[in-house]
């Protein structure tokens, strides 16, 4: 069974830096793309990138590239999503995901989520 | 982007009834190599995260009840949940996954009258 377990709730100050980790367990870690899915206080969901750890390629969506960065440690099995300087706007549910062999945005396994809250 | 629009934004049924959630592409999501839609649908529980349904518009996850029906082609989708049972309510997603950035509908939620 797949399993992507999600680090706990983060409460941080604008500028400040956060890596939130998710890890992944029942299947061929090095053999799927894994990524994150944000959603907002109250709103929908936004795909936000993924990672293919067996050699760390990464795709981001345009909305995200630039603001955030993916990374795998295939050696324990785990995906990060990392911020350089928090904004307010960082605040919402960050999900993990494990996507679809053969696609790059199918989802078939998500992690139990991560609040992040940017507050002053 | 495509932009994936959902209707309604909300629906109130009757337990027993049936809901249909629509949902249309601003741009085709059928690959014409394989002839297969790229659309999927998620269900969200309250306090929970979102959960694949339905796969390729109309391939339903192991798992899933076959009281949830999807179908449609090209730009226009449906999901059905016929004979709606209370665990039912939720919040029910569609996503294009054809090309980036994988946009997902705004969401409909469902409630039971």
């Amino acid at each position: 069974e797949v399993q992507l377990v999600q680090s706990g709730a983060e409460v941080k100050k604008p500028g400040e830096s956060l890596r939130i980790s998710c890890k992944a367990s029942g299947y061929s870690f090095t053999s799927y793309w894994i990524g994150w899915v944000r959603q907002m206080p109250g709103k929908g969901l936004e795909w936000m990138g993924i990672i293919y750890p067996r050699d760390s390629e990464t795709r981001y969506s345009p909305s995200f590239e630039g603001q955030v960065i993916i990374s795998a440690d295939k050696s324990i099995s785990t995906a990060f999503l990392h911020w350089s300087g928090l904004k307010a706007s960082d605040t919402a549910m960050y999900y993990c995901v494990k996507v679809y062999g053969g696609t790059y945005y199918l989802l078939d396994g998500w992690g139990q989520g991560t609040l992040v809250t940017v507050s002053s | 982007d495509i932009v994936m629009t959902q209707s309604p934004d909300s629906l109130t049924v009757s337990l027993g009834e049936r809901a249909t959630i629509s949902c249309e592409s601003s741009q085709t999501v059928l690959y014409s190599s394989n002839n297969k839609n790229h659309l999927a649908w998620y269900q969200q529980k309250p306090g929970h995260p979102p959960k694949l349904l339905i796969s390729w518009a109309s391939t339903r996850e192991s798992g899933v009840p076959d009281r949830f029906s999807g179908s449609g082609s090209g730009t226009d989708f449906t999901l059905t949940i016929s004979n709606l049972q209370a665990e039912d309510v939720a919040v029910y997603y569609c996503q294009q996954y054809f090309v980036t950035p994988g946009t997902f509908g705004q969401g409909t939620k469902v409630e039971i009258k």
